[in-house]
């Protein structure tokens, strides 16, 4: 089956600073990658879904300027947090579509990245 | 009024048991149903997806979805230890890849 990675699993930074998480397709070529974020015992919410070669769609409520996000290529998508503040610290979780199936594309998971603002 | 209401639980039954997790939805826009398994500090992985209403069985496990009340159940046949996990159900609505999600049922079996 399709594959996500994501790096790294686990990150703490110090507020203020900025950070970059990778998601990256490993068998297959994704044009659209979607960034997700989690908080304990909660659902998963959007933030911007990512097309290749364009600028992110933004999630109403979601700071462009905060979460950058670049996918320069059709196997890597990065969300880099910047100057981040304790309140940003969560699970983040990007997906991956697969446009090589039918009608309904499944989104393939990575494995999420914990980050930890100290 | 969320989009999708899910039963946290958690929910906690012996091994061999019959488990039942509902979601209840109000966008009657909603086309595709999905349930997913997570893991503990792990991705979300599909484990069924049906499109409009009916039946759908894999295994051990069997999606419905029930249009008409907004309502849909995944059945967890003999469940396992290995079951244990939390379970999110998802949603979309035709020609849209945007996924809503429930807010995950954390499932416990023990043997």
């Amino acid at each position: 089956g399709a594959v996500v990675s994501q790096h790294p699993s686990w990150v703490i930074c110090k507020s203020g600073t900025s950070v970059k998480i990778e998601c990256r397709s490993l068998d297959f070529q994704a044009t659209t990658m979607f960034w997700y974020r989690q908080f304990p015992k909660q659902s998963l919410m959007l933030m911007a879904t990512s097309n290749e070669g364009s600028k992110a769609t933004y999630e109403q409520g979601v700071e462009k300027d905060k979460f950058l996000i670049n996918h320069a290529s059709l196997t890597l998508s990065t969300l880099t947090v910047t100057s981040a503040h304790p309140e940003d610290s969560s699970f983040y979780i990007c997906s991956a579509r697969d446009p090589s199936g039918g009608p309904f594309y499944e989104q393939y998971f990575g494995p999420g990245t914990r980050l930890t603002v100290t | 009024q969320k989009e999708v209401e899910q039963d946290p639980g958690p929910l906690s039954v012996p091994e061999g048991a019959i488990v039942s997790l509902n979601c209840t939805y109000s966008n009657s826009a909603f086309q595709y149903f999905m349930w997913y398994r997570q893991y503990s500090r792990k991705g979300p992985e599909l484990l069924m997806y049906t499109y409009s209403s009916g039946n759908k069985e894999d295994g051990r496990f069997t999606a419905q979805v029930d249009k008409s009340s907004k309502y849909i159940s995944l059945f967890i046949r003999d469940s396992q230890p290995s079951d244990s996990a939390t379970y999110l159900c998802a949603m979309s609505a035709y020609n849209t890849d945007k996924l809503i999600f429930g807010t995950g049922t954390r499932l416990q079996v023990f043997p």
